[in-house]
């Protein structure tokens, strides 16, 4: 069956420091990837959308990679900040209807 | 304007009662969805309104009840409610349901939710 595993532990680091968080799928061949950002008893936000042919997708201080052989996204933040903190879902589309198919999620702490 | 709206945020209610969450979007979107989400859990899809026609159910039970009146709203309605079903409950919309070439039209844009507490 197909899945999406991203570290259900949080990731905590020092503010100014580079956060990298991991998502890798199974039985799976997407089109694309995204990435959502959410804040407790919040909707998620869309960040990023990178396609199946696209390597690395970049935005302001966000850095998405995609590696269809390795079958696994990772998302950067560059210098974070405290007001990076919050979990971070990876969304893949789900087949024919394109509708994405959302990670559980990294919760993600910048500590200042 | 990118925003879409959900009332009411917070809603309590007991497993006899009958209640509806509303959602609206003014950005022209043509897709609508419904999705529950439980703590530490990834969103699921319950629902998934095409041009105002309902073109996914993900096998939700009969107590959950879509109505998408036109193309800005979208009505949940509720009725016989088990604890479990207390949760957080989102509304998106996307440009449409891409088939192929435009994908960005997938980009789910999310309301803030509805806390759903059923005693």
């Amino acid at each position: 069956s197909q899945k999406i595993e991203q570290n259900s532990e949080a990731l905590n680091i020092q503010e100014g420091k580079t956060a990298t968080l991991t998502c890798n799928y199974t039985n799976y061949s997407p089109a694309y990837l995204q990435w959502y950002r959410q804040d407790p008893g919040r909707g998620p936000v869309f960040l990023l959308l990178i396609r199946e042919n696209e390597k690395e997708k970049r935005k302001e201080r966000l850095k998405v990679t995609f590696d269809t052989t390795l079958k696994q996204s990772l998302f950067h933040i560059t210098a974070s900040q405290p007001a990076d903190s919050a979990t971070y879902l990876c969304a893949l589309d789900g087949g024919g209807s394109y509708i994405p198919t959302f990670g559980r999620g990294t919760s993600l702490i910048v500590h200042p | 304007d990118t925003e879409v709206t959900q009332t009411p945020k917070h809603l309590v209610m007991g497993m006899t009662n009958k209640k509806s969450l509303k959602c609206e979007q003014h950005m022209g979107h043509r897709a609508m969805y419904w999705y529950k989400q439980k703590a530490k859990k990834p969103p699921e899809l319950m629902f998934v309104y095409s041009y105002e026609k309902l073109s996914i159910n993900e096998s939700v039970p009969s107590r959950f009840s879509p109505e998408c009146p036109n193309s800005s709203l979208l009505n949940l309605h509720l009725h016989a409610l088990q604890p479990e079903d207390s949760a957080l409950y989102l509304c998106a919309s996307s440009q449409g349901l891409a088939s192929g070439g435009i994908l960005a039209k997938n980009i789910q844009y999310f309301g803030a939710g509805t806390r759903l507490s059923v005693l």
